[in-house]
């Protein structure tokens, strides 16, 4: 099993639309946990850190669920500039990244 | 955020050459930094961790003779690839850890774009 895995998507939402990811992980031991944001053919971006309890940033919302071991990311009123591959990444002492979620936001 | 540079954003050699790639911290001292290629559509693939001082640790099926890595400052890591091929035409990205305050964070270089003809 990989160590960290996401569904590639696409997802196509509309303007407005809610939209949530899904990151799960094999390492149980893992503390923390990333939300990476890359645009075509550029470097990835720190978007959000994930600990434990979780974390919110304007429209954007990360959870850690343990139990399950996955993390989540949440995007609330989608913009066309959310458009973008969304990358989770692990937590040992490098980092190791799933595949990225391609999300294409439409007006 | 903290600022990581690389050089060249671009280079496109001749097969056989070596290139050299530059990853630099621009406002904060990074004992580590990591050096990961990225094939199109394809996610990042660490290649080697750079210690400051010490030998790379490279990852399972990375040529270390192949792809030569020297930390020998805090703020400075290179990445050469020697006799370079066409399969080895990729977009190379350098990240370095800043401990930071509140932990580590990684930040990312914008990436070298290697073309081999």
């Amino acid at each position: 099993r990989k160590e960290v895995e996401q569904d590639p998507g696409p997802f196509n939402v509309p303007e407005g639309a809610t939209v949530a990811f899904n990151c799960t992980y094999s390492n149980s031991a893992s503390q923390s946990f990333f939300w990476y944001r890359q645009d075509c053919r550029k470097e990835p971006k720190l978007l959000m850190s994930v600990y434990s309890s979780g974390n919110e940033d304007g429209r954007f919302t990360a959870q850690l669920n343990r139990a399950s071991q996955y993390i989540s990311l949440l995007i609330r009123d989608s913009k066309l500039s959310d458009s973008a591959t969304y990358l989770c990444v692990g937590p040992t002492d490098k980092l190791i990244f799933g595949t990225g979620t391609r999300l294409q936001v439409f007006p | 955020g903290a600022v990581v540079s690389q050089h060249p954003s671009r280079v496109i050699c001749k097969s056989g050459t070596s290139v050299k790639i530059e990853c630099r911290s621009l406002d904060f001292q990074a004992t580590t930094m990591f050096w990961y290629r990225q094939f199109p559509k394809q996610s990042l693939m660490l290649m080697a961790t750079s210690n400051e001082g010490s030998k790379a640790t490279y990852e399972q099926g990375v040529e270390k003779d192949k792809f030569l890595i020297n930390h020998a400052s805090l703020t400075l890591s290179t990445l050469t690839v020697t006799s370079a091929h066409p399969e080895d035409s990729s977009f190379y990205i350098c990240s370095a850890r800043d401990p930071g305050v509140y932990g580590d964070t990684q930040y990312f270089g914008p990436g070298t774009r290697l073309t081999v003809l």
